[in-house]
């Protein structure tokens, strides 16, 4: 079956750090790549996305490429801020659902201080 | 606010009772998913529906909990007999089907605490 696995939190920086979040998933044929992100107090936001190999998305700042050979999609910021911390969360979905069902990671909380 | 909504936001509830959550996706919409997410995991899947059709249920979904979406617009869902163990954060999400693979859209969910 599907799988996401990310790395564990919480992952502490100070603000203007660089950031990665690592992130491998084990899936049957070519599924598409999502990273979201949830704030606290607040819903699932999606913020980037790649449906194909060597695809990048990318969104207020953060980063991530889709690695077939590896089937990896780690997140990246060059700079992070105190804005910046929630918890992430990397997740896929397959042909094998029609692309409907998403499979989540188990999220890595970011802390940012001043 | 157009985005994904969901009542109540809480609920607190004796262990035996029902419970039924509500849904309302982004109007032109016609998937429908729910989630539960538990503390310190990623949310795991239920079931969807596309229109009022339920397409796909998880094996997750024990024999206790049932979903509707009668009109192909909002959807229900409801827990029979609450146990502990259902206490979770139950998320729901929609998509229009085809576009962008799918992408979902999340509401904020509905915090289930069973005493």
């Amino acid at each position: 079956g599907n799988s996401v696995t990310q790395m564990e939190g919480p992952v502490t920086l100070s603000e203007e750090a660089f950031l990665t979040i690592n992130c491998t998933y084990t899936a049957t044929g070519y599924p598409s790549l999502f990273w979201y992100v949830q704030y606290p107090g607040e819903g699932l936001q999606l913020l980037l996305k790649a449906t194909k190999a060597d695809d990048k998305g990318s969104n207020k700042g953060f980063e991530a490429t889709y690695r077939k050979e590896t089937t990896s999609f780690h997140l990246e910021k060059g700079s992070v801020q105190v804005s910046d911390s929630a918890v992430y969360f990397c997740a896929l979905s397959d042909q094998g659902s029609g692309y409907s069902t998403l499979t989540f990671g188990k999220g890595t909380m970011l802390l940012v201080s001043p | 606010d157009t985005g994904v909504s969901q009542d109540p936001r809480h609920k607190i509830t004796k262990r035996g009772q029902n419970v039924t959550f509500r849904c309302d996706p982004i109007s032109e919409h016609n998937r429908l998913y729910w989630y539960r997410q538990t503390l310190g995991q990623g949310p795991e899947f239920l079931t969807y529906f596309q229109n009022e059709a339920q397409l796909e249920k998880s094996r997750l979904l024990s024999d206790r909990f049932s979903a509707e979406r009668p009109k192909g617009s909002f959807s229900t869902l409801e827990i029979q007999r609450t146990e502990q163990g259902d206490s979770a954060m139950y998320l729901c999400a929609s998509s229009l089907a085809g576009l962008a693979k799918n992408e979902q859209f999340f509401g904020p969910g509905t915090r289930l605490t069973v005493l």
